[in-house]
């Protein structure tokens, strides 16, 4: 079954080092999404992105954050300057179609350790 | 701002009961979907609900989506301890151009045997 490849699993980094997560969507998904996960706290929505450029960003998604769609099958999120406070899970999720059901499906996760 | 409101956070019930849990929010969502997430890794995927007042069964559980599509609610009969984990609703607006979901706070559920 088709899914959604998220590397790597865990990433340590130190304060204000940049940090790219990447992402391997479904392969035939248009639409592509980045989420976090603050341990102990709900899933957040960052940005979504569709044809190459941003559909919407959240206020979480400031000048640090950027994503990316580098070749046909990666999707990448980058922080410049990590921070304490963005040690969280981060997924990355794709869906096929924007319709009303709008199935998204996500990735495992990358734990981000920021020390 | 939107919100969507899971409760309970926490349940922990023994095997063979019935539980439901709620996802209640004051916004319309053009889909809700259901996650189930074990510790340390993503949501997967239960099922998608669209349309106001659709009824969905997989095997024990049964989800709904209210008639005004605003909230919904996973029912598990005879609980089994296969089924502790994370639930999380998530709820989608088709006028969204973004199409971000967004998510409840989850409910913890524990089923002993």
């Amino acid at each position: 079954e088709p899914e959604v490849t998220q590397t790597p699993s865990h990433q340590v980094t130190q304060m204000g080092q940049e940090v790219i997560l990447r992402c391997v969507p479904i392969s035939n998904h248009l639409y592509f999404y980045w989420y976090r996960q603050i341990l102990g706290q709900k899933v957040e929505f960052l940005v979504s992105f569709y044809n190459n450029e941003i559909s919407e960003k959240s206020e979480i998604f400031d000048d640090q954050f950027s994503v990316e769609r580098p070749d046909g099958s990666n999707f990448t999120l980058k922080i410049r300057s990590t921070k304490l406070e963005d040690s969280a899970m981060y997924f990355c999720a794709s869906s096929e179609e924007r319709k009303a059901k709008n199935i998204q499906y996500f990735g495992a996760g990358t734990r981000l350790s920021v020390l | 701002t939107q919100l969507l409101e899971q409760s309970p956070q926490f349940l922990s019930i023994q095997e063979g009961e019935n539980l439901t849990v709620y996802c209640n929010s004051s916004s319309v969502f053009s889909s809700l979907q259901w996650y189930r997430q074990e510790p340390g890794e993503g949501p997967v995927l239960l099922v998608t609900v669209v349309t106001g007042g659709e009824v969905k069964k997989l095997k024990r559980l049964t989800f709904q989506f209210g008639d005004a599509r605003k909230d919904s609610s996973l029912h598990i009969t005879a609980a089994q301890p296969g089924d502790t984990g994370l639930y999380l609703c998530a709820g989608a607006r088709v006028y969204n151009q973004g199409g971000k979901l967004i998510f409840g706070q989850g409910t913890e559920l524990s089923v002993k045997p």
